[in-house]
């Protein structure tokens, strides 16, 4: 069936350092993508999205980049920090109705 | 960016008991409003979506007499888990979609733990 997915389910990286996450998605249709943050028994918080008519979008220390040939997505972190630690998980929106559909998501240790 | 607000942020209860979860969209109206159910390290898992004045629509296996969802304004929807069992203690969390953007933003998630 089709889906959302992550390729690696944990992520550790050194304090300084830049994070990349990847979510692979394989509905064509999709043409919105989220990136959300969701820390221990809290809600997932909204990072940054991206349409489909964009390959590249940035915010505060986040890039989010869209290849639609091969139906992926990452998440850039610059100079990551100790509060980035958390699960990241991406969604899509499919052109064809409201209803998101999300990834496993994957856990974003920092080592001090 | 918007705020959705899900109230409380934990209870507990006794099994057979009903509990009430409201979601509320703060600043912006959601044209549509989801309910999840999120078990520990896993993905979330869709319940129902809402509509603002019509019936929840329901995610195959959900029980819609077990979990029943109100929608009473374009920044109101309540969940109400009907006689609660230990196997209903979960993490649920909410989302609001704004009407102008489509954007979907969370409530903070209520963690239910039935005794």
């Amino acid at each position: 069936g089709e889906s959302v997915g992550l390729h690696l389910p944990t992520l550790s990286v050194q304090e300084g350092d830049n994070s990349i996450i990847n979510c692979a998605y394989s509905n064509s249709a999709s043409d919105y993508f989220i990136w959300y943050k969701q820390e221990s028994g809290k809600g997932p918080q909204f990072i940054i999205d991206i349409r489909s008519n964009m390959d590249k979008r940035q915010g505060q220390r986040v890039t989010v980049l869209l290849n639609k040939t091969v139906k992926h997505l990452s998440l850039q972190i610059a100079a990551t920090q100790p509060g980035d630690s958390a699960v990241y998980f991406c969604a899509e929106l499919r052109n064809t109705g409201n209803q998101f559909y999300f990834g496993t998501g994957t856990s974003l240790t920092v080592i001090p | 960016g918007a705020v959705v607000s899900q109230h409380p942020s934990r209870v507990i209860c006794k099994s057979g008991t009903s509990v009430k979860i409201e979601c509320r969209s703060l600043d912006f109206q959601a044209t549509t409003m989801f309910w999840y159910r999120q078990f520990p390290k896993k993905s979330l898992m869709l319940m129902a979506t809402s509509n603002e004045g019509s019936k929840a629509t329901y995610e195959q296996g959900v029980e819609k007499d077990k979990f029943l969802i109100n929608h009473a304004s374009l920044t109101l929807s309540t969940l109400t888990v009907t006689s609660a069992h230990p196997e209903d203690s979960s993490f649920y969390i909410c989302s609001a979609q704004t009407a102008l953007d489509g954007k979907l933003f969370f409530g903070s998630g209520t963690q239910l733990s039935v005794l």
